[in-house]
């Protein structure tokens, strides 16, 4: 079965302390993994878009990058604003559906 | 910049009542999606939706739930009669492309089935 796993459940960091999110999958057919961020009440927002292993993307203080398994999701000097639920999706190369993982609740502690 | 708006942002509604909820997606997009989160729980894919026809639908999607784009621009989800457990945030999202695009989301519309 088609798996997408994401740790920590929830994260708390001092503002200024990097750390890492992590989104495992186990899929077949993966045509390519999504980061959003979402805050409460809120539809996600679309951040970075990985497609294959070895890739990595950057805005501002997120860098996304890609292996065969997983994908992390890393934080520098994280501010108070960075504050939201970071979720990992991935779409395969059957179907439509994007299948989400349950996401990191990240707090960041001025 | 072009966004995904849905309407309404809350409806409360009696369990047995039919429920219609709003999108308009982004207007250049080909493909449409409906989501649905239950508090606490991950997204959850409902169905797809291009070319004036469903085109992947998920066991949650069932004969209780229909969609329609009923002109050029909007982009409906009914609930004919919902249960305490349709209680969710429902999103809308298009996007442009099926193969490769990333999804843009609407901000919801939080539904209470009471």
């Amino acid at each position: 079965e088609d798996q997408v796993t994401q740790s920590p459940e929830a994260l708390r960091l001092q503002e200024g302390e990097s750390s890492s999110l992590n989104c495992s999958y186990t899929v077949s057919g993966l045509r390519g993994l999504f980061w959003y961020r979402q805050d409460p009440g809120k539809g996600p927002e679309f951040l970075f878009t990985l497609y294959s292993a070895g890739e990595e993307k950057e805005k501002e203080r997120l860098k996304a990058t890609l292996t065969k398994k997983e994908s992390f999701l890393h934080i520098t000097a994280p501010k108070p604003e960075d504050s939201a639920t970071y979720l990992c999706a991935v779409k395969l190369y059957t179907g439509n559906q994007f299948y989400f993982g349950t996401g990191t609740s990240l707090t960041v502690i001025p | 910049e072009p966004e995904v708006t849905q309407t309404p942002s809350h409806q409360v509604t009696q369990m047995g009542q039919e429920v219609i909820l709003r999108c308009v997606p982004i207007s250049n997009h080909l493909y449409f999606y409906w989501y649905r989160q239950i508090l606490g729980q991950k997204v959850e894919f409902l169905v797809s939706f291009y070319n004036n026809e469903i085109s992947e639908k998920s066991e949650i999607f069932d004969d209780q739930f229909s969609v329609e784009r009923p002109d050029g621009s909007n982009f409906t989800l009914k609930i004919r009669s919902t249960k305490l457990e349709d209680s969710a945030m429902y999103f809308c999202a298009s996007s442009e492309d099926r193969g490769y695009g990333e999804l843009f989301f609407g901000e919801g519309s939080r539904l209470t089935v009471l």
